[in-house]
């Protein structure tokens, strides 16, 4: 299976409301991104954090990692229709030849 | 504007007919990579480089070819395509591979008859 699995795999919020989506993975890494996907459109970097970080911010995302759980998880706050989109964690593994490894994505749907 | 242009943007072709995705960035950037997303699978990564004349399967290399000349440009190539093809291919790059963020084309979405 996926070496990062998001979860839910689809989010249904009203605008206004938090949107928190999860991420977890299987080995050790260096670190994890999240990116966001416009339908059909490229994927857009939003946050990286390395495996020695524990919490990062970016306007309304925030960004934790548990490496002791092997997990990470995305907030965004005060959510617009506009956020609505696919979001995708990335990690890269240890040892691995820095390879990134993206998981399935979480659809994000914000009604107006 | 920074960007990596991927063209085109649509292609339909038909099985056997050998096509060239191009893929060019402005950033200067030394690793770049295909990928290609379809329902239900992600983004699998198709191959990648890491600077010119340096490039390297990923997870799914079989039926493309890809060439790095030049450092901006990262063409992938389908000597002959299958409909098990037919997908959407994103071209990316960074400064290096793994620790520093990707920065995407805008797709190319190809079908193959």
């Amino acid at each position: 299976s996926q070496q990062g699995e998001e979860d839910p795999q689809a989010l249904s919020i009203q605008e206004g409301e938090n949107a928190t989506m999860n991420c977890s993975y299987k080995t050790s890494i260096n670190n994890l991104q999240w990116y966001r996907q416009n339908s059909g459109r490229g994927l857009v970097h939003l946050i990286l954090i390395r495996s020695n970080e524990r919490e990062k911010h970016s306007g309304r995302l925030r960004v934790t990692l548990d490496t002791s759980k092997k997990s990470s998880s995305l907030l965004i706050t005060a959510s617009r229709a506009a956020d609505t989109a696919s979001y995708f964690c990335a990690t890269t593994i240890t040892g691995a030849n820095s390879k990134l490894t993206f998981g399935k994505g979480i659809t994000l749907s914000v009604r107006p | 504007e920074a960007q990596v242009t991927q063209n085109p943007r649509y292609l339909i072709t038909v099985t056997g007919k050998k096509l060239t995705v191009t893929c060019s960035q402005n950033m200067n950037h030394e690793y770049m990579s295909w990928y290609r997303q379809d329902p239900g699978l992600g983004l699998r990564q198709i191959y990648y480089s890491m600077n010119v004349e340096v490039t390297d399967k990923g997870d799914v290399p079989e039926g493309y070819k890809v060439s790095r000349k030049e450092k901006r440009n990262f063409p992938l190539i389908l000597e002959s395509p299958s409909p098990n093809q037919t997908s959407l291919y994103f071209c990316a790059s960074s400064l290096s591979q793994g620790g520093s963020p990707l920065h995407f084309g805008n797709g190319t979405r190809l079908t193959v008859t």
